[in-house]
């Protein structure tokens, strides 16, 4: 069984700064794909960034990248220029890219707060 | 820009009752499925559907737990007895294609079994 883990249940940073969010994984497999959603206080989940794990570039979308180290299964994700609209809660997650369902596993989340 | 809606938004119910809850994928995704995740945890995986059969269920989604797309729009998970562990919120999503395609989530029902 897979497992996700986010170390860090809760971070605080000043707007316009870097933050870093941790994520750890366990597989067995070698062909994956891990995500991080963004679950804003309206609880809906969105997708922030998407790593395929063949790929030895690191994810990147405007301020968000990632830090992808397959070898030591860390998948962390840094949020550059830190906005207001950043403050949410934060999931790491883990698919199997041969899994007939799709099943997106979970870490704990790690919620962030962005201070003016 | 398309996207998954569910209803209600809040539900509340007693104990033993049956609840449906309902979802609307975007219409041109293939994939179904439903999460739930109960205050303060994690998200969690009940069921993926697709070409109107279930393609892969978690141990939670047991004997209490269907789901049916009744027609070409919706997509539903019923709930046969709810318990009060059934409290939680409860996610659709939709994809439209398999493997590494983006999981579209919808806002969740908050379900209360009292």
């Amino acid at each position: 069984a897979q497992t996700v883990t986010q170390s860090q249940p809760e971070m605080s940073v000043q707007e316009a700064e870097t933050v870093t969010l941790s994520c750890t994984y366990d597989t067995s497999e070698n062909n994956y794909y891990l995500f991080w959603y963004k679950q804003p206080p309206s609880r809906q989940m969105i997708l922030v960034i998407r790593q395929e794990a063949y790929k030895q570039q690191n994810a990147t979308e405007n301020r968000f990248s990632v830090n992808f180290q397959k070898a030591a299964k860390s998948f962390s994700l840094k949020i550059s220029d830190s906005q207001l609209g950043d403050t949410a809660m934060y999931f790491c997650a883990f698919m199997i890219s041969s899994n007939a369902g799709n099943m997106l596993t979970f870490g704990g989340g790690t919620r962030l707060m962005v201070k003016p | 820009e398309p996207e998954v809606t569910q209803t209600p938004s809040h539900q509340v119910t007693q104990m033993g009752q049956e609840v449906i809850l309902r979802c609307v994928p975007i219409s041109n995704h293939l994939y179904f499925y439903w999460y739930r995740q109960i205050l303060g945890q994690k998200v969690e995986f009940l069921v993926s559907f697709y070409n109107n059969e279930i393609s892969e269920k978690s141990e939670i989604f047991d004997d209490q737990f269907s789901v049916e797309r009744p027609d070409g729009s919706n997509f539903t998970l019923k709930i046969r007895s709810t318990k009060l562990e059934d409290s939680a919120m409860y996610f659709c999503a939709s994809s439209q294609q398999g493997v590494s395609y983006e999981q579209y989530f919808g806002p969740g029902t908050r379900l209360t079994v009292t």
